[in-house]
């Protein structure tokens, strides 16, 4: 495997559901994000993780778990999402999060549905 | 206000042709960086360019090019020779506080819909 990988790519899960998102990078990177992307809305950043530590919380709901037990793997927990929680989930890694041109490389997104 | 602005939701190009996709933004910051992204069907976020707010000169990368006017708060992208594989949106982003630990938050665009024609 190469960049940065998610699974599932696909999710279909009920209200009362825990689930989780998996992302891995084999970029040696340090950072790694959450980023939402809603239908009709810009991409919204959810969690930043600096070697496995949280520095960005952007206002997500609690329902919105995150967890990076290493520099490699950040994890989303889900449960008693709503509906409008439908969206691509992406994640991203970066060296680190300082620097000029700390360019993020994007995995292929999770489409989670709620019903 | 919003802090990155692309006015095209949508426009089509011809094979072969050159494209301007626009993009403004809006920072009180000195330091900022600023990226543009390709995103097919599938999904993945492709990176494509950066421009810094201190480069004098207006990035370039392959068929890609930054046309940077600091003093408009502007950052185009150009696509010189189009191809069919560039159908896809394309976000530009945004990097504030380049001298802070402020979490490399990329602040992104409404994007434009691109659609090569043959």
């Amino acid at each position: 495997e190469t960049g940065v990988t998610q699974t599932p790519r696909h999710l279909v899960m009920g209200m009362t559901n825990k689930k989780s998102l998996k992302c891995e990078q084999h970029l040696g990177h340090n950072a790694m994000y959450w980023y939402k992307q809603s239908a009709k809305k810009p991409l919204e950043l959810m969690f930043v993780y600096s070697l496995e530590e949280r520095v960005e919380n952007n206002s997500v709901p609690s329902r919105f778990s995150p967890e990076c037990p290493n520099s490699s793997h950040l994890f989303l927990h889900l449960h008693t999402l709503q509906p409008e929680d439908s969206a691509l989930y992406l994640c991203a890694s970066s060296q680190d999060i300082t620097g000029f041109n700390n360019e993020q490389f994007f995995g292929p997104g999770t489409r989670l549905t709620v019903l | 206000a919003q802090k990155i602005t692309q006015t095209q939701p949508g426009m089509f190009v011809q094979e072969k042709e050159a494209v301007t996709l626009d993009c403004t933004y809006d920072t009180s910051d000195q330091s900022y960086g600023l990226f543009w992204y390709k995103q097919p069907s599938s999904g993945e976020m492709i990176f494509l360019i950066y421009q810094g707010s201190y480069d004098e000169q207006n990035a370039t990368e392959g068929r890609y090019s930054l046309n940077f006017q600091k003093a408009r708060k502007s950052a185009n992208l150009v696509i010189s020779a189009s191809q069919l594989g560039d159908s896809a949106m394309y976000f530009c982003a945004m990097r504030e506080d380049l001298f802070e630990a402020a979490g490399n938050k990329l602040t992104f665009g409404g994007g434009t819909r691109v659609l090569v024609k043959p």
